[in-house]
């Protein structure tokens, strides 16, 4: 079957760093997605990565690995206005996306 | 530019009612999917629409969920004799290049 596994929560402290993992498992593989999305509203494209290495935007860097069937999300100097749920999303070979249950980060001062 | 809008925000109905979700697309986005997203949960697939054709309704709950897209723009989500577990979020999404996904706000729907 098709599964997405990332943490249910995680908890920071403001300016420091953080890295919000993903493992997946799809028939056939078409790029990793993550995706912000804050308490009661839509979610937000942050990152897409379909080659093997690091991605940099910003704070924000997401890495996969294909042959491992692994991705992270790397938040740096991180503010309270991080604080969202991060959904990971593999695409099929289908184009479909399989979503996680997304991880839950809490920033505290 | 305009971002996916999705009407009602809101929608508070009676168990065995019928309701319809309207999601307008980015203009131009060939690509529209619907969704459902339940509380602490990923967005579950519903259909994909490719222009004016369900390219893949596989995500259907059942023959109580109904979608059209008549003039590959405006898309309709239709649910017949809702149910208690229908409550949720309904997201839409649009794309351009099935690359990129814009979601909409989503539609909270409470069947009581």
């Amino acid at each position: 079957g098709q599964n997405i596994d990332q943490p249910t929560e995680m908890t920071a402290t403001e300016g420091a760093i953080v890295q919000i993992n993903c493992t997946y498992q799809t028939s056939g593989f078409n790029g990793l997605f993550w995706y912000q999305q804050h308490a009661g509203e839509a979610p937000t494209f942050l990152s897409y990565n379909v080659l093997d290495g690091l991605e940099e935007k910003g704070r924000f860097s997401s890495f996969l690995s294909r042959s491992k069937g692994y991705s992270y999300l790397l938040l740096k100097e991180l503010q309270m206005k991080d604080s969202a749920s991060y959904l990971c999303a593999a695409r099929d070979s289908n184009y479909q996306l399989i979503w996680g249950a997304g991880t839950k980060l809490i920033i505290k001062p | 530019g305009a971002g996916v809008s999705q009407t009602p925000s809101n929608k508070v109905t009676e168990k065995g009612k019928y309701v319809e979700l309207r999601c307008d697309p980015i203009s131009g986005h060939t690509a529209l999917y619907w969704y459902r997203q339940s509380l602490g949960q990923g967005p579950e697939f519903l259909i994909y629409f490719q222009g004016t054709g369900a390219a893949d309704d596989s995500g259907l709950p059942n023959d109580r969920f109904f979608a059209v897209r008549p003039e590959g723009s405006v898309s309709t989500l239709k649910i017949q004799r809702t149910e208690r577990g229908d409550s949720a979020v309904y997201l839409c999404a649009s794309s351009s290049d099935r690359e990129i996904f814009d979601f909409g706000p989503g539609t909270r729907l409470l069947v009581l």
